[in-house]
């Protein structure tokens, strides 16, 4: 069956530094892809996503490519801030969700 | 803001009480699900309604009993609950295409944080 395996955090970086979490997928045919952000204390809310092959999923600096080849969607932010402090969550279209990635910005 | 709202925001209740938490949607999705998100495990998805109708239930005991009365609303009835159960309950709504049953972005309430004492 389906199935999302996400990066273990918890991450901790300092302010300005480059992140990425990855997530890899198994799927059967071509899934759309999904990460979702959580902040303390609210529910999940899309970051970003991607529908096919290739395709770049972009939202406040953070940025995923679907790589069909590799099967992932790796997230990326060139310079973090203390407010991307979160839980993020890679999907996939059959409301399968990674376990979640929990990233500290440090000052 | 989401467009899905849910109350309560907090509950405590012991194993004998019976208590529901809500959901509503003001996007006009046809489908809204709930999961349950405990510390240090994946969000597990709990009941999954398109169009009203129940679509799944992955192996939820039966002390948890949702309810869908129309597309916009959503409700989880608990009964006899373990203290295993604390955990954040989320509800989420959807679009879905009904012939390719493919999901799109889901948008998420802020969850009820139950304790069971």
């Amino acid at each position: 069956g389906n199935s999302v395996t996400q990066m273990e955090g918890p991450v901790t970086l300092s302010e300005e530094a480059f992140l990425t979490i990855n997530c890899t997928y198994t799927a059967t045919g071509y899934p759309s892809l999904f990460w979702y952000v959580q902040y303390p204390g609210e529910g999940l809310q899309l970051l970003l996503k991607a529908t096919k092959a290739d395709d770049k999923g972009s939202n406040k600096g953070f940025e995923a490519t679907y790589r069909k080849e590799t099967t992932s969607f790796h997230l990326e932010k060139g310079s973090v801030q203390v407010s991307d402090s979160a839980v993020y969550f890679c999907a996939l279209n059959d409301m399968r969700f990674g376990a979640g990635t929990r990233l500290t910005v440090k000052p | 803001e989401t467009g899905v709202t849910q109350t309560p925001r907090h509950l405590v209740m012991g194993m004998t009480n019976k208590k529901s938490l809500k959901c509503e949607q003001h996007l006009g999705h046809n489908a809204m699900y709930w999961y349950k998100q405990s510390a240090k495990k994946p969000l597990e998805l709990m009941f999954v309604y398109n169009f009203k109708e129940q679509t799944e239930n992955n192996s939820v005991p039966s002390r948890f009993s949702p309810e869908c009365p129309n597309s916009s609303h959503l409700f989880l009835h608990l009964h006899t609950l373990q203290p295993e159960d604390s955990a954040l309950y989320l509800c989420a709504s959807s679009q879905v295409a009904r012939l390719a049953g493919e999901v799109n972005e889901q948008f998420f309430g802020p969850g009820t944080r139950l304790t069971v004492l």
